[in-house]
């Protein structure tokens, strides 16, 4: 149980475009799914918190308009880069929490997204 | 504000041979949990194990253990009987209870030698 699924796994976009990575939560409800992004053999900078039916909070230094995030439902939570440019790519990952049970301080994390701007 | 902290950025470890990877935090709230993750090759983040603060048992996954010292503000894990499987980077992380969002260590990236 307690699966996340990304998609797409790997995406390569025109700078200036826009790019939109899903996030789902396959068998459980989730009511706050978080992203993140990584750059190479670095840790996980969390860039903003989503919660069903709210709007997301970011992080300092993450700009909100560049970093679109939509959590319209509790299995599903998007993230979309606006106007993609190259210092952009990264690997975007994210994760989810269970509501309303046990453990629901833990974070299942999604098999992450490479987005690589050209 | 709380911090982890992982001092061991690369690790190896001989194939059936015991390894442990350390982890250190600060913070002076008294309800928070720590979180051991792996995320090997695929870049996939697997959680390895978890240890609520307030219990004073350490948790146990099969060949995944830790030793967790509240009062030190430590949390190493120990891999028994090592696999070539666990050769990945190993995430340290903190929450505070209630916030939901994790704070990471820097890494320890394990290598297991065949």
């Amino acid at each position: 149980g307690a699966v996340v699924s990304q998609h797409p796994s790997w995406v390569i976009c025109k700078s200036g475009t826009s790019v939109k990575i899903e996030c789902r939560s396959l068998d459980f409800q989730a009511t706050t799914m978080f992203w993140y992004r990584q750059f190479p053999k670095q840790s996980l900078m969390l860039m903003a918190t989503s919660n069903e039916g709210s709007k997301a909070t970011y992080e300092q230094g993450v700009e909100k308009d560049k970093f679109l995030i939509n959590h319209a439902s509790l299995t599903l939570s998007t993230l979309t880069v606006t106007s993609a440019h190259p210092e952009d790519s990264s690997f975007y990952i994210c994760s989810a929490r269970l509501s309303g049970r046990a453990y629901q301080e833990t974070q299942y994390f999604g098999p992450g997204t490479r987005l690589l701007v050209l | 504000a709380q911090t982890v902290t992982q001092s061991q950025p690369e690790m190896s470890v001989q194939e059936a041979e015991t390894v442990t990877l350390s982890c250190t935090y600060d913070t002076s709230e008294n309800n928070y949990y720590l979180f051991w993750y792996k995320q090997p090759p695929s870049r996939q983040m697997i959680l390895v194990i978890r240890q609520e603060a307030y219990k004073q048992q350490n948790a146990t996954e099969n060949r995944f253990s830790v030793n967790f010292q509240k009062a030190a503000k430590s949390f190493s894990l120990k891999i028994s009987d090592s696999q070539l499987g666990d050769t990945a980077m190993y995430f340290c992380a903190f929450t505070l209870s209630g916030t939901y969002k994790y704070i990471f260590g820097t890494g320890t990236r394990l290598k297991v030698l065949a």
